[in-house]
């Protein structure tokens, strides 16, 4: 299968923005997803990139540059509640999707 | 309207047996897929389907992996022989298939415990 990389952690405080990076293999591309999972609870979207650009939903942004073959999510004005693990998640020959190993995100008061 | 459900949310089983875990994913929707999520990892693809084509299969890790989507709906995936290794939360998703549409929906998942 494809590899996507991204980091394993990331801490910030509320009302900060943090950004989550990752990288993915080129071969096959068709789009890049994002989706937030609680401890315990299942995925659920985010946000998804087909173009390059930015993509806006209320405080969560996502971008995409196929040039560089890297995408990142936004979080900005962070909230407790948005402390979970964040996953990109690769669209190759249009309907497989790969995941990466996840983000924790801890965000701290 | 429901989501996707998922049964059963836990099984236990000895080392050996076959399993069969369950999705019912959203009315309507044409793709369904089912993923593996180890403690702590991300999803491992393991089988998509999409309306009556043949079922994408490349994911699946072992020929002990099956799985059959019925009337373009209800999916069963079975596991025989099961290994300690397949311990493991199967999630299933299914997803309203149009171009620029990549959003899945996830059932709450299926925790395989293998003794």
């Amino acid at each position: 299968g494809q590899s996507l990389e991204q980091p394993s952690e990331v801490t910030a405080v509320e009302g900060a923005i943090v950004q989550i990076n990752c990288t993915y293999q080129t071969s096959g591309f068709y789009g890049l997803s994002w989706y937030q999972q609680h401890d315990g609870g299942a995925p659920t979207f985010l946000s998804y990139n087909a173009l390059d650009g930015l993509e806006e939903t209320g405080r969560f942004s996502s971008f995409l540059s196929r040039s560089d073959s890297y995408g990142y999510l936004l979080l900005q004005e962070l909230q407790m509640k948005d402390s979970a693990s964040y996953f990109c998640a690769a669209s190759y020959n249009f309907n497989k999707f790969y995941f990466g190993s996840g983000t924790k995100l801890n965000v701290k008061p | 309207g429901a989501g996707v459900s998922q049964s059963p949310s836990n099984k236990v089983t000895e080392k050996g047996k076959d399993v069969e875990l369950r999705c019912d994913p959203i009315s309507g929707h044409t793709a369904l897929y089912w993923y593996r999520q180890s403690l702590g990892q991300g999803l491992e693809f393991l089988i998509y389907f999409q309306g009556n084509s043949a079922p994408d299969k490349s994911g699946l890790p072992s020929d002990r992996f099956s799985a059959e989507r019925t009337g373009g709906s209800v999916s069963t995936l079975t596991i025989q022989r099961t290994q300690q290794e397949d311990s493991a939360v199967y999630l299933c998703a299914s997803s309203l298939v149009e171009r620029n549409t990549y959003e899945q929906y996830f059932g709450p998942g299926t925790r395989l415990t293998v003794t």
